[in-house]
């Protein structure tokens, strides 16, 4: 079945650091893949989305690029800032679904320290 | 932006007892969603919901689960009766679209606790 992994479950960066969180997934149909960020208390947030192969997609300073030839949509951001501390999340929805269930990873924690 | 509200933000009930979560999607959202995450895992796809009918349902929506959304008010989870595993954070989400790249907007969440 379709499948979500992040591999980090913590993450400890200094401020002004380039992080890079990963992301695989698996599914045997076309991948819609998500970046969701969740800070202490709110609701999970939208951050990034694509469905299309090699391509940048980029929001708020993060950025990510679903690669199908290795199921990968890491998200990666050039110099962390404090509020960057939250729980990220990698979702998968594939064409299988004809409403959009999401698939998630376990989530990444990012604490960013000064 | 488009927020999504659930109520209450937490509730404490004996096992047995009928729970009632309660979601105010997105004003002109078609599509709901209950999601639920144990403590430590991974949040996980209960139900969707369309023009009042379940659309899918995974295996962990079991007999005891209902959803509901009367007349437009709120998207409702009911549990009835409760068991100790049902003791979890339950998620609910509204959307424009349908599927694919359609995005999900979630509530903060319903920390529901089974004694």
């Amino acid at each position: 079945g379709d499948s979500v992994t992040q591999t980090e479950g913590l993450v400890t960066l200094t401020k002004g650091l380039p992080v890079m969180l990963n992301c695989t997934y698996q599914t045997t149909y076309s991948p819609f893949l998500f970046w969701y960020v969740q800070h202490l208390n709110e609701a999970p947030k939208l951050l990034l989305k694509s469905s299309t192969d090699n391509k940048r997609t980029e929001h708020q300073g993060f950025y990510a690029t679903l690669h199908k030839s290795s199921s990968s949509f890491h998200l990666q951001k050039s110099s962390v800032q404090l509020s960057d501390s939250a729980l990220y999340f990698c979702a998968l929805s594939a064409r299988g679904s004809a409403l959009g269930r999401l698939h998630f990873g376990a989530g990444t924690q990012l604490i960013v320290i000064p | 932006g488009p927020k999504v509200l659930q109520i209450p933000s937490h509730q404490i009930i004996d096992m047995g007892q009928m729970v009632t979560l309660n979601c105010d999607p997105v004003s002109n959202h078609l599509y709901f969603y209950w999601y639920k995450q144990i403590l430590g895992q991974q949040m996980e796809f209960l139900v969707n919901f369309y023009n009042g009918k379940v659309m899918e349902k995974s295996k962990l929506f079991k007999d005891q689960f209902s959803v509901e959304r009367p007349d437009g008010s709120y998207f409702t989870l009911k549990i009835q009766p409760t068991a100790l595993e049902d003791s979890a954070v339950y998620f609910c989400a509204s959307s424009l679209n349908p599927g694919g790249i359609a995005e999900q907007f979630f509530g903060p969440g319903t920390r529901l606790t089974v004694l």
